[in-house]
Formats: C-alpha cells, structure tokens, sequence
C-alpha cells in the first residue's frame, strides 16, 4: 500500500505566523512519530502517538508547538508564532505492531522561517 | 540517558572500494534496539537494518554486512564494493525497548560519498 506521506512537502513562513504541518501514516499503523531534523543532523524526536493518544511530548522544544492525531490516523504538528530557529524538517514516521519497531518514514515539511 | 555516535561526518569513496560506518552507542537498559537508515538526497529514511541487543549475530545483506559487539557497544555498517547509488547520509539509532515507540535516539550520520 502506500507508504508515509507529508503536506506540504516546503513550506516558507514570516516569523510569527502559525504553521500547520500533515502527516497521512500507514493505514492501519497505530504508532505515530514526529521528528525534526536540522540541517547537517539527525532527526531528534518530538513527539509519539499511539492511536489518539500522546504518550510522550517531551521532545516538543516549547510550548509553541502542539500535535494532533484526533482520529488515531491523520496527525497535525502545529507552530505558532514560528522563529528562525525552527527552521528544520519535520519528519513523521509510523509503525505497527507486527512491524516490530521498524520505522516507515515520510519525506518530511521542509520549514523555512523568514 | 541514550546517546549514540557516529565519529565519521563524512567520507568518501571511490567505486568498487569497501567503506564502514562506525556507530557507538550507549545505554543503560539491558534489552535495546538497534538500526541503521539511509537518507539518499531525496530526503526519505529508507529503513537498512533492525538488531536486538540479544542477537549478536553479524548480518550480512548482499553487498552489505553489519557487525555488532555488545562488548564495544558498537554496530558498524560495512558497504562491499560500493557503488555510486549508495551516496547519502547514514544513520544509526537505538531505541530502548521499555520504553516502546519513545526515546528513539538518532546518531549525527555519516555523509558517504562514492566517487566514479
């Protein structure tokens, strides 16, 4: 079936307007990540969820940033009031149970704060 | 706390030429995970390889092989005769295993490039 997918693939805010960033798992998949990954580094964890529910939100850098996955499917990471510094792609991954902890990544958001 | 280190930012290559990857990694927990990803210029991670902390076999997948050592808490990766196609940047991640689907930790990757 279809892989991970991402919208939209680029993105360029003005500092200080909200962001709203997609991510379609795969179908079936219960385990959604959100990653962001700086220029020249890895990715460094956000957030996780597990059908609707966030089970961890320690990576998210501020309160700024808020995700969603209401229907334990679709997941949306928000940005408000974006700075320079969150600049990055933010990348999403998902995974099933039977899929053990393979990760199946998107393409990613590239976020250009101007 | 988790950490894993990729000491080579970058390499090069030259066709045909065999290349590892050095990973190193720590962590408290007994029971972890192990992986290696590569991200081609595209973008994507594209999964290569998955490893439990129990099975320290080496796994050998045509032209690549992993090498795992509990003992240096190291996992390399070996390309054998590389190609130009295996240019991107490699990751190695750990993931510890009690705390499921959190604490996925990525190394800074290491930006291969194979030269013709």
């Amino acid at each position: 079936g279809a892989g991970v997918s991402q919208s939209p693939r680029y993105k360029v805010a003005k500092r200080g307007q909200d962001v709203a960033l997609r991510c379609d798992p795969i179908s079936g998949h219960v385990s959604l990540f959100w990653y962001q990954q700086a220029l020249g580094q890895g990715p460094e964890f956000l957030t996780y969820f597990q059908n609707e529910a966030q089970l961890d939100k320690s990576g998210l850098p501020s309160d700024r940033f808020f995700a969603e996955r209401p229907e334990g499917s679709v997941s949306t990471l928000k940005i408000q009031r974006t700075q320079q510094e969150d600049s990055a792609v933010y990348l999403c991954a998902s995974t099933s149970l039977s899929s053990g902890y393979e990760q199946y990544f998107g393409p990613g958001t590239r976020l250009t704060v101007t | 706390a988790q950490k894993v280190t990729q000491a080579q930012t970058e390499i090069s290559v030259v066709e045909k030429e065999d290349v590892t990857l050095d990973c190193v990694y720590e962590t408290r927990d007994t029971t972890y995970y192990l992986f290696w990803y590569k991200q081609p210029p595209s973008g994507e991670l594209v999964f290569l390889i998955r490893r439990n902390s129990f099975d320290e076999q080496n796994e050998i997948s045509g032209r690549y092989s992993w090498n795992f050592q509990k003992s240096t808490s190291s996992f390399n990766f070996t390309i054998t005769a590389s190609q130009v196609v295996d240019s991107a940047v490699y990751f190695c991640a750990l993931s510890e295993a009690l705390n499921y689907g959190q604490n996925f930790v990525f190394g800074p990757g290491t930006r291969l490039s194979v030269l013709p």
